[in-house]
């Protein structure tokens, strides 16, 4: 299994707060992702990043921003966070091509 | 754009009955495709795969085919057991402008029962 952490695992917040969720990858994949998962809609692509420096929007990127500035680490920043972004948020990685993802384990945020 | 449709859920069996999860999906190309697991509290993890038309993707018991023609990837286990309990996510990838994204559907709990 590729290894993918995610920070905090857990984090409850108000609204307003910013909030940072972290992924750190040891496998050197090129490509990272970030995904929400709610009940009845799967998981849906926040941002993703195709190499250092290189972030493109997915289809929920509302709200939220990202950056990596190392290949192993990419951060998602939540500028100020409402109960809307209440969600478990998975990152993922990918080496490139047809190839699968590796998931990590997920942060469960609450914002109250 | 690209999708992904599958059977919806929940679905509930008995220890060692027969499972068809349906997977059809829509896609510009020739993409890959996959079938993820997700067990209570932790992230996915890849199930099975297959690259090209009439691969057979298998693990753990689960077989999928990939069927250009009817564009489906069902999933089926032959006797399933308590411990398959969890959530399946049929996907797809294309390359889109030199990134390669997955495209999910939106899953179907299994239960099973003794």
């Amino acid at each position: 299994d590729a290894g993918i952490t995610q920070s905090p695992r857990h984090k409850v917040t108000e609204t307003g707060t910013p909030v940072t969720l972290r992924c750190h990858q040891t496998e050197n994949h090129r490509y990272m992702y970030w995904y929400r998962q709610d009940p009845g809609h799967g998981l849906r692509l926040i941002h993703y990043s195709y190499g250092v420096k290189d972030t493109d929007k997915g289809e929920v990127s509302d709200g939220y921003s990202v950056s990596r500035s190392k290949t192993e680490d990419f951060l998602l920043t939540l500028e100020s966070a409402t109960s809307s972004q209440t969600s478990v948020y998975f990152c993922a990685t990918q080496t490139s091509g047809y190839n699968e993802q590796f998931f990590g384990p997920g942060t469960r945020l609450t914002v109250l | 754009g690209d999708s992904v449709t599958q059977m919806e859920g929940p679905v509930t069996l008995s220890e060692e009955a027969f499972l068809t999860i349906n997977c059809t999906y829509t896609a510009t190309g020739y993409p890959s495709l996959f079938w993820y697991v997700q067990y209570p509290g932790e992230g996915l993890q890849l199930l099975l795969k297959a690259t090209k038309a009439d691969d057979k993707g298998s693990n753990k018991g689960f077989e999928a085919t990939y069927r250009k023609e009817t564009t489906s990837f069902h999933l089926e286990k032959g006797s399933v057991q308590v411990s398959d309990s969890a959530v399946y996510f049929c996907a797809l990838n294309t390359p889109q402008g030199g990134s390669e994204k997955l495209v999910f559907g939106k899953g179907t709990k299994l239960t099973v029962n003794p």
